[in-house]
């Protein structure tokens, strides 16, 4: 059975500096998708990023990167130089390759402070 | 990324309504449709996945008959909670997910149902 767990519920941070929102995850599978999303008090799923289980590289997508570190089975994701518009609910959620649904984490809410 | 629209945004109905929740891929065809539902500060709870031109897969506990699931073309699916009831008062969001938008889920705004 796929497991994520965010074991942060809540994380602060001040503006412009970087912060790392935690996520392990637990699969037998060896093919498999790691995704993050942001969900803003409005409700919206927001797609940030997307790591392959065989992808050689950590991803990025502008501000956000992932620190994937397979050995360990994590997922954290990295936003840098943190904006007041980052403050949100952030999940982390895992597809493997039996199966086209989503396993989502309980959620990290992230709060960015002038 | 692409896009997905969900109707309507909010909806309050009187017990024993029935209501019906549209979820379309805007720019991509949708081979696959997933209703989530989410209870304030929780995460997302997979309800069912529904394929175009097939019946919905529901996942353990939830009920078929009060949810009913249509995906009648690649760009819609529908979300229907029959005879709601106070306790389905929920955040119901889509996603989906086609062919040509690599694997990723890219999710609708969602539908607060508020029943009285």
């Amino acid at each position: 059975a796929q497991k994520i767990t965010q074991t942060q519920p809540g994380m602060f941070v001040q503006e412009k500096e970087a912060v790392t929102l935690d996520c392990t995850y637990d699969t037998s599978d060896p093919s498999y998708g790691l995704f993050w999303y942001k969900q803003p008090s409005s409700g919206e799923m927001i797609f940030l990023i997307y790591q392959g289980s065989y992808d050689q590289q950590n991803a990025t997508e502008g501000r956000y990167s992932l620190n994937f570190q397979k050995a360990r089975k994590s997922a954290n994701l990295v936003i840098s130089a943190s904006q007041l518009g980052d403050s949100a609910m952030y999940f982390c959620a895992m597809r493997d390759s039996g199966y086209s649904t989503l396993t989502f984490g309980k959620g990290t809410m992230l709060l960015v402070s002038p | 990324g692409a896009v997905v629209s969900q109707h309507p945004s909010r909806v309050i109905c009187k017990s024993g309504t029935s209501v019906k929740i549209e979820c379309r891929s805007l720019d991509f065809q949708a081979t696959t449709m997933f209703w989530y539902r989410q209870f304030p500060k929780q995460s997302l709870m997979l309800m069912a996945t529904s394929n175009e031109g097939s019946k919905a897969t529901y996942e353990q506990g939830v009920e078929k008959d009060k949810f009913l699931i249509n995906h009648a073309s690649l760009t819609l699916s529908t979300l229907t909670v029959t005879s709601a009831h106070p306790e389905d008062s929920s955040f119901y969001i889509c996603s989906a997910r086609g062919e040509g938008v690599e694997d990723t889920q890219y999710f609708g705004p969602g539908t607060r149902l508020t029943v009285l």
